[in-house]
């Protein structure tokens, strides 16, 4: 099945310093990837989506020049959180569609759980 | 941005019981999902279903995907204990030539041996 790789994990940082976030289809090409933010006891929140090859789409609210967005590849799109200040620790997760089937259903990744102290 | 109203938002029952959660919206969905999460991973695909009125089970799960398209529920039947974990709901459509997935606030359930 489709299965889709984020890394890392987790990670601390500290307040002002970037961190950029992987995800990686292993064995489907993905044109398209979403991320997500998810706040503890909450839902899932759409942050944007990537299109490879061209610039990403954001949600109404999500700032662009702060959560940078690169589809470089089909199997391979990064988030970078700039100047990351303790208001955005949480929980960010990527998804992608297998292709070929418009009804397929999104799959996700494992999630990269991100503290900034 | 939009949610769908998941119920209930929690559920605590004993090993063997069975449960059942729901979604409805105000929207119509073109697809609608159910995910399962675990503490620190992303939510995994339980079921998918893609006409109105259609029901899929997936071993003790069962689905349904509401006539009017703005609902749906999740049934488990015989629980076990490793079905705790939060249920979302999802409902896809397709806007402008681009996708959306909306997702419910989810349910948490808990399972006592």
């Amino acid at each position: 099945g489709a299965v889709v790789s984020q890394h890392p994990s987790r990670v601390i940082c500290k307040s002002g310093t970037s961190v950029k976030i992987e995800c990686r289809s292993l064995d489907f090409q993905a044109t398209t990837m979403f991320w997500y933010r998810q706040f503890p006891k909450q839902s899932l929140m759409l942050m944007a989506t990537s299109n490879e090859g061209s610039k990403a789409t954001y949600e109404q609210g999500v700032e662009k020049d702060k959560f940078l967005i690169n589809h470089a590849s089909l199997t391979l799109s990064t988030l970078t959180v700039t100047s990351a200040h303790p208001e955005d620790s949480s929980f960010y997760i990527c998804s992608a569609r297998a292709p070929g089937d418009r009804r397929s259903p999104l799959h996700f990744g494992n999630g990269t759980r991100l503290t900034v102290t | 941005g939009q949610q769908l109203n998941q119920s209930p938002q929690s559920m605590f029952i004993q090993e063997g019981e069975d449960v059942s959660m729901n979604c409805t919206s105000s929207s119509i969905f073109n697809t609608w999902l159910w995910y399962k999460q675990e503490p620190g991973e992303g939510p995994v695909l339980l079921i998918a279903l893609y006409k109105a009125g259609e029901l899929t089970s997936n071993g003790r799960l069962t689905a349904q995907f509401g006539i009017t398209r703005k609902d749906s529920f999740l049934n488990i039947s015989a629980s076990i204990p490793s079905d705790v974990g939060i249920y979302f709901c999802a409902g896809r459509k397709t806007q402008g030539g681009s996708e959306k997935l909306v997702f419910g606030k989810g349910t948490k359930l808990t399972v006592n041996p």
